[in-house]
């Protein structure tokens, strides 16, 4: 089956840095890759819509400037948290599209980030 | 505003028995559902789909019913087995149709008790 690899799979920051989450299709192109967070015992909440090649699409209630998502190619996505905060720690994942199958859906395995 | 929801945070079922993880959802507009499950630490595992032109649908050991009527969605697991255990989502597609976008219930936690 297709392959969505997240870097890193953890990641530890002190407060004020930048982190970067990349979210790569390894077997698939893919034109649209979703940016979820979840929280300890919650639900996925979807952050924001990455397109290829142009803006990425932000859901009400997230800071475009603060979670900022690059697609520059149809098989990476990067999901930068600028100026970090403990609030910010979470467990991000990115699902992608395989536009060869339409509706077909692939998750990552997800990125723990925790700020100190 | 509108989403999904489930009606029970956990479930405890003997090994052997058969599980059912409910979930309600509230937009109309949604054609599209799916059933995830989610290991501690890891990403959501796709399990079983449905589209709102069905209201049946069987995998290996997993049924999905779908009753558009009352707009719930349900997920039968056969002979539940200890790697079952998991936390388990409905999401739906909302009024987003085939753009990918999903939104996701509260999740159901499962136990398997040996």
């Amino acid at each position: 089956g297709a392959v969505v690899s997240q870097h890193p799979s953890w990641v530890i920051c002190k407060s004020g840095t930048s982190v970067k989450i990349e979210c790569r299709s390894l077997d698939f192109q893919a034109t649209t890759m979703f940016w979820y967070r979840q929280f300890p015992k919650q639900s996925l909440m979807l952050m924001a819509t990455s397109n290829e090649g142009s803006k990425a699409t932000y859901e009400q209630g997230v800071e475009k400037d603060k979670f900022l998502i690059n697609h520059a190619s149809l098989t990476l996505s990067t999901l930068t948290v600028t100026s970090a905060h403990p609030e910010d720690s979470s467990f991000y994942i990115c699902s992608a599209r395989d536009i060869a199958r339409a509706r077909e859906l692939f998750f990552g395995e997800g990125s723990r980030l925790t700020v100190l | 505003g509108e989403s999904v929801g489930l009606h029970l945070p956990t479930l405890s079922v003997q090994e052997g028995d058969n599980s059912i993880i409910n979930c309600a959802y509230s937009n109309s507009a949604s054609d599209y559902f799916i059933w995830y499950k989610q290991e501690s630490g890891k990403g959501p595992q796709f399990i079983i789909d449905i589209r709102s032109n069905m209201d049946k649908r069987q995998g290996q050991r997993v049924t999905v019913l779908l009753n558009k009527t009352v707009k719930h969605l349900s997920l039968q697991i056969a002979a539940t087995q200890p790697g079952d255990s998991a936390v388990y989502f409905c999401a739906e597609n909302g009024d987003s149709s085939n753009t990918g976008k999903l939104i996701f219930g509260q999740g159901t936690t499962l136990q398997v008790k040996p």
